[in-house]
């Protein structure tokens, strides 16, 4: 099975920094993936790692320790079009992609 | 546009019928993911397709069931809706060695 847990919300101020935790258990890792989701909208792709280590792309970046079931995102000089949900999803080895509930970022002045 | 095309966007229905849902993937994409969203809810995963063949099930109830064709589109059906039902259902494609490519999704309503 999988588990996948992610804070429900997290609050931060335009032009900080904010991180976003989640941790994962499942039983065929092939991959933590990181979706923005707009209300109502599709997911989009913001990120991926397969291997530990911090993958940067622009003011996204993307953690991963799979020893410790752990990823987290980082969102550097915030916007307000930032305000969105953030999923976490594990590819399993299968290919099928297992999501969190997601974290919801209100960014406020 | 992630290319992966859904219809309809919007739904609109009563208890106790039946809808089709359909989606088409991203061009060459052999892989198709369904996922149900409720209100204030996660994705959850119903069913994967891989060149026609379901190759995984997620949380997919009896009342649902979907298929792959040879051109490579899907279709979800929902039957004996109930008002839980309503919600967004979600399309993607891709997952090889590739993210997953969600379409628009198409936004169901049982009254």
């Amino acid at each position: 099975g999988q588990n996948i847990d992610q804070p429900t919300e997290m609050t931060a101020t335009e032009g900080a920094i904010v991180q976003i935790n989640c941790t994962y258990q499942t039983s065929g890792f092939n991959g933590l993936f990181w979706y923005q989701q707009h209300a109502g909208e599709a997911p989009t792709f913001l990120s991926y790692n397969v291997l530990d280590g911090l993958e940067e792309k622009g003011r996204f970046s993307s953690f991963l320790s799979r020893s410790k079931g752990y990823s987290y995102l980082l969102l550097k000089e915030l916007q307000m079009k930032d305000s969105a949900s953030y999923l976490c999803a594990v590819r399993h080895t299968g290919n099928q992609f297992y999501f969190g509930t997601g974290t919801s970022l209100t960014v406020i002045p | 546009d992630s290319g992966v095309t859904q219809t309809p966007k919007h739904l609109i229905t009563a208890t106790g019928q039946r809808v089709t849902l359909r989606c088409s993937p991203r061009s060459g994409d052999l892989s198709v993911y369904w996922y149900q969203q409720s209100l204030d809810q996660g994705l959850q995963f119903l069913i994967q397709y891989y060149n026609g063949e379901e190759r995984a099930k997620g949380n997919i109830l009896e009342r649902f069931s979907a298929q792959q064709f040879p051109d490579l589109h899907s279709e979800l059906n929902l039957s004996s809706l109930e008002l839980g039902d309503s919600a967004l259902y979600f399309c993607a494609s891709g997952g090889g060695n590739t993210e997953a490519f969600f379409g628009q999704g198409t936004r169901l309503t049982v009254v």
